[in-house]
């Protein structure tokens, strides 16, 4: 059974660095072509798709947050780190992380989902 | 990039059938066979219901089904039940720089 849990901080004030961890449970990320990603939701909008690493360490982000955001993986913990630099209130969101599997049948969807974690930013 | 255009709201009555669009461009939609749609339920995590555009996950019900014509691909759901009510979002790969984008979203409502 694939699991995935985000954690981190709750509260945030701008311009702070926002580090949040995903740690999971039934895969591996050093299976070739495996990946975890990270979406985001506003309270009330739509997803936003942040960010996206690989076994082999290809990692991708979002154009529009590219400059602020390192994604990170430590395969030995079965953990993912996103880190945002300098927050503002617009990244008030909950976070998901998220499983994308590569087989045979599919790369290119985001299969199980993490029960996502909200983060304020607020002065 | 720009999300996806998805019609805000759609509803339907028990057993009867609803579409939900999601337009986008050649660079994305158009351009790739790899449009997935997810279900949220309010305050829960998206649950995938079709890939690759019509290919559905083991579990999802076969009232679930996908298609793509040009820019624009569809999520049908046939059958209508009340526990399909919930938000839909689509999602297409847009190519090695943007990557994925989301749709805007839609409320399907069950009358």
């Amino acid at each position: 059974q694939i699991t995935l849990k985000e954690s981190g901080p709750t509260l945030m004030k701008p311009t702070q660095t926002l580090t949040l961890t995903c740690t999971f449970s039934g895969f591996s990320l050093s299976t070739s072509g495996v990946g975890v990603g990270w979406i985001r939701q506003p309270p009330g909008k739509a997803l936003e798709w942040v960010a996206l690493i690989y076994a082999n360490d290809d990692k991708r982000y979002s154009p529009s947050l590219k400059t602020r955001l390192t994604i990170t993986k430590d395969t030995s913990k079965n953990q993912v780190v996103l880190t945002m630099t300098n927050v503002d209130p617009v990244d008030t969101a909950t976070y998901f992380c998220a499983h994308r599997p590569c087989t045979s049948i599919s790369c290119y969807s985001f299969t199980t989902w993490g029960q996502g974690t909200m983060v304020t930013v607020s002065s | 990039q720009s999300a996806l255009t998805q019609p805000r709201s759609v509803s339907g009555s028990p057993g009867q059938s609803v579409a939900i669009s999601c337009t986008g461009t050649s660079s994305d939609v158009g351009g790739y066979n790899y449009v997935s749609w997810y279900q949220q339920y309010p305050g829960k995590a998206p649950k995938l219901m079709i890939f690759d555009v019509s290919k559905r996950p083991s579990g999802v019900p076969d009232r679930f089904s996908g298609s793509k014509s040009g820019n624009t691909a569809s999520l049908t759901i046939s059958g209508l039940q009340a526990e399909d009510e919930a938000d839909y979002y689509c999602c297409s790969y847009a190519g090695s720089y943007t990557y994925d984008v989301f749709g805007t979203g839609t409320r399907l409502t069950v009358l």
